[in-house]
């Protein structure tokens, strides 16, 4: 109940293209989405979260699509840059217990120029 | 720059070993998160210490133990190390429960 699944596990996308990658949860105490972005090398980086209050949020060409009923959200990255290649990784928490993230098992994503 | 900081970058070291990895958190975090990142199981919660206190524990061996100190920062001590203890190990600090900003890691090998 625990985990969060993440598809693909891979991604090519054109430059220009929309990347979308999907996340699924079973625990419904999860009141907390993030996505994390890491480059090889680095730590994993906080890129944009959503909270089940709402639908969608959007910031700059990410999005954040949530579906609290199917328990799923996704994450649309409009117009796809070489500088979008990266791993990205969906988190879920419970605001009950104490913030620690169950984190998805991550998606590479590559953007061709 | 996420404001963690984290030493050594890198640690290469012999089975039946133990290191220190430490961890310095962001200026006013009171919450220091360690997490383990491996191929095979990903990104995976340890434990979290609060103010000096422990708050969570994860998938964490017994062989591993962590503390914080009361300037906040924090060390993960890993003991009677194992090859497939090899990983990169991230803290993460944050103010708020959810919001966690992750250091640059250190990249432990066990040989």
């Amino acid at each position: 109940q625990q985990q969060v699944k993440q598809s693909p596990q891979s991604l090519i996308v054109q430059k220009g293209g929309i990347s979308i990658i999907n996340c699924a949860y079973e625990n419904t105490a999860f009141d907390y989405f993030p996505w994390y972005q890491q480059f090889p090398g680095k730590g994993p980086a906080l890129l944009i979260a959503i909270r089940p209050d709402v639908s969608e949020k959007k910031e700059g060409r990410f999005t954040i699509s949530f579906n609290k009923s199917a328990k799923q959200f996704s994450l649309h990255i409009m117009d796809s840059q070489p500088g979008d290649s990266a791993t990205y990784f969906c988190a879920a928490s419970s605001s009950g217990n104490t913030g620690k993230l169950i984190f998805g098992q991550g998606t590479t994503l590559q953007v061709k120029p | 720059d996420s404001g963690v900081t984290q030493t050594p970058k890198h640690l290469i070291t012999a089975t039946g070993q133990r290191v220190t990895l430490r961890c310095s958190p962001r200026s006013g975090d009171l919450s220091v998160y360690w997490y383990q990142q491996s191929l095979d199981q990903g990104l995976q919660f340890l434990i979290q210490y609060y103010n000096g206190e422990e708050r969570a524990k994860g998938n964490i061996l017994e062989r591993f133990s962590a503390q914080q100190f009361p300037d906040l920062h924090s060390e993960l001590n890993l003991s009677s190390l194992e090859l497939g203890d090899s990983a990169l190990y991230f803290c993460a600090s944050s103010l708020y429960p959810d919001t966690q900003y992750f250091g640059p890691g250190t990249r432990l090998t066990v040989l």
